[in-house]
């Protein structure tokens, strides 16, 4: 079965501390990964893919296929990445394909 | 460009009464996706439309959600009746293609209360 498992409902760290949010999934094909993200009061928007490789707003994540994991990284958090961020997935052919299957997100507070 | 449109954003209603959700994807968008979030819970999909054909309703529950997309620009997502379970964030996205690495562009959802 497809699914996605953030093991963290609540993230605290330092501004300025190092950010790893979890992500494991289950997919018996080759999965797209992304992670999204809900600033207060704010649309859920998309960070990253893993397809594009890219970093954004200081971001990253790594698809590890053996581990079937993508967690999200940021070497030094900010006050502004406090938010609720979701790990999706979505299957590559036929009737999944678009559709995002997410976890039940983990919220980042980053205290000053 | 203007974003992903979404009507009410709040709504109580009473148990078995029934409600009617409306979406407004970006403009050229062919694909057209209904969540729904359950307080705790990431957004699960119920319905996928390709411009007015629906591509997977699968977890969409039949019996008392219907959903459509007449003209495959705006949609409609109803409930009747409503169940106290169905309290949520109804979310509506919309994206220009069906592919897997298509982007999703998310409206501002409509926050449903079941009394």
């Amino acid at each position: 079965a497809q699914r996605v498992t953030q093991p963290e409902k609540l993230l605290s760290v330092f501004k300025g501390a190092p950010v790893e949010l979890k992500c494991n999934y289950s997919y018996s094909g080759s999965p797209e990964l992304f992670w999204y993200v809900q600033y207060s009061r704010q649309r859920l928007q998309l960070l990253l893919r893993h397809i594009s490789r890219e970093s954004i707003k200081g971001f990253t994540a790594d698809l590890n296929k053996g581990e079937t994991s993508f967690h999200l990284k940021k070497p030094f958090a900010q006050e502004e990445d406090s938010a609720m961020y979701y790990c999706a997935l979505s299957g590559g052919y036929g009737g999944s394909q678009g559709n995002l299957i997410f976890g039940k997100g983990t919220k980042l507070s980053v205290k000053p | 460009e203007a974003g992903v449109a979404q009507s009410p954003r709040y709504k109580i209603i009473e148990k078995r009464q029934s409600v009617a959700f409306w979406c407004n994807p970006i403009s050229g968008h062919a694909t057209l996706y209904w969540y729904q979030q359950i307080l705790g819970q990431g957004p699960k999909l119920l319905i996928q439309f390709q411009n007015n054909g629906v591509v997977d309703d699968s977890q969409l529950p039949k019996d008392r959600f219907s959903a459509e997309r007449l003209k495959g620009v705006d949609s409609t997502l109803k409930i009747q009746p409503a169940k106290l379970e169905d309290s949520a964030v109804y979310l509506c996205a919309s994206s220009s293609y069906r592919t897997s690495t298509e982007t999703q562009y998310f409206g501002p959802g409509t926050r449903l209360l079941v009394l």
